[in-house]
């Protein structure tokens, strides 16, 4: 299994970026994704998830209204379109593959990326 | 939120137990999943659903999860098992997981 994250780098507050997520070794239509992200001296932190078939998505409310995860099975890429940027924003984004299709009360994340870092500055 | 707490550091010598809590309202009812994450490399799964490991994570790391404090127990103790350690458990209120703040293992 492997997760190769791309589309970090410096975005201006109130800016927008554009996270990808690109899958290989696994059958990626069968499972949920999720990002999670690591600010700079912090824990880990839950962003969002989309189930196997994209139906249903799911946001921490720090980001709620302002990401927006999604999917592209035919291409094997999961997404995370970030707006309206703010400082608090800056971290290591990563994604992560569930252990199961749907996402729910009892679901682990068996695979990571290495991250990609996003700063948001002016 | 659903509030979860680990100590922020544990420190023990190679061979000992190093025992990592995770502290949380009735977590004993919540399957809890842990995480070891080293520095520039990607986290890894290193247990799941309370006390099963995944393939590949040495049976000296256990798990155990009862009342209010899941334990992530790691004996014998290795120079490669210091890392950052996160616990992972469901938020029933907003309905997505949510991350212990993290231990610091030092061997």
């Amino acid at each position: 299994v492997d997760l190769l994250e791309s589309g970090g780098g410096l975005g201006q507050p109130g800016g927008s970026l554009r996270l990808s997520c690109s899958t290989s070794g696994f059958s990626f239509r069968n499972y949920a994704m999720t990002w999670v992200r690591q600010a700079p001296g912090k824990g880990l932190q839950w962003v969002s998830a989309i189930t196997d078939d994209g139906d249903r998505t799911f946001y921490a409310a720090s980001v709620r209204g302002r990401f927006s995860i999604s999917r592209d099975n035919s291409k094997n890429i999961l997404f995370l379109q970030m707006d309206s940027l703010r400082a608090e924003d800056t971290a290591v984004y990563f994604c992560a593959k569930a252990s199961e299709g749907i996402f729910g009360l009892v679901t682990a994340f068996d695979s990571w990326g290495l991250g990609t870092r996003v700063t948001v500055s002016s | 939120s659903y509030d979860v707490t680990q100590p922020p550091s544990v420190s023990v010598a190679p061979g000992q137990t190093a025992r990592i809590t995770c502290s949380g309202e009735k977590i004993g009812s919540n399957s809890v999943h842990w995480y070891q994450r080293k520095p520039g490399q990607a986290p890894v799964l290193v247990m799941f659903d309370d006390d099963d490991r995944p393939s590949g994570i040495p049976v000296r790391l256990s798990g155990s999860n009862s009342g209010d404090t899941a334990t992530l127990t790691i004996s014998r103790v290795e120079a490669g098992d210091e890392a950052d350690y996160y616990c992972q458990v469901w938020d029933f209120t907003h309905g997505h997981p949510v991350f212990g703040g993290g231990t610091q293992l030092t061997v």
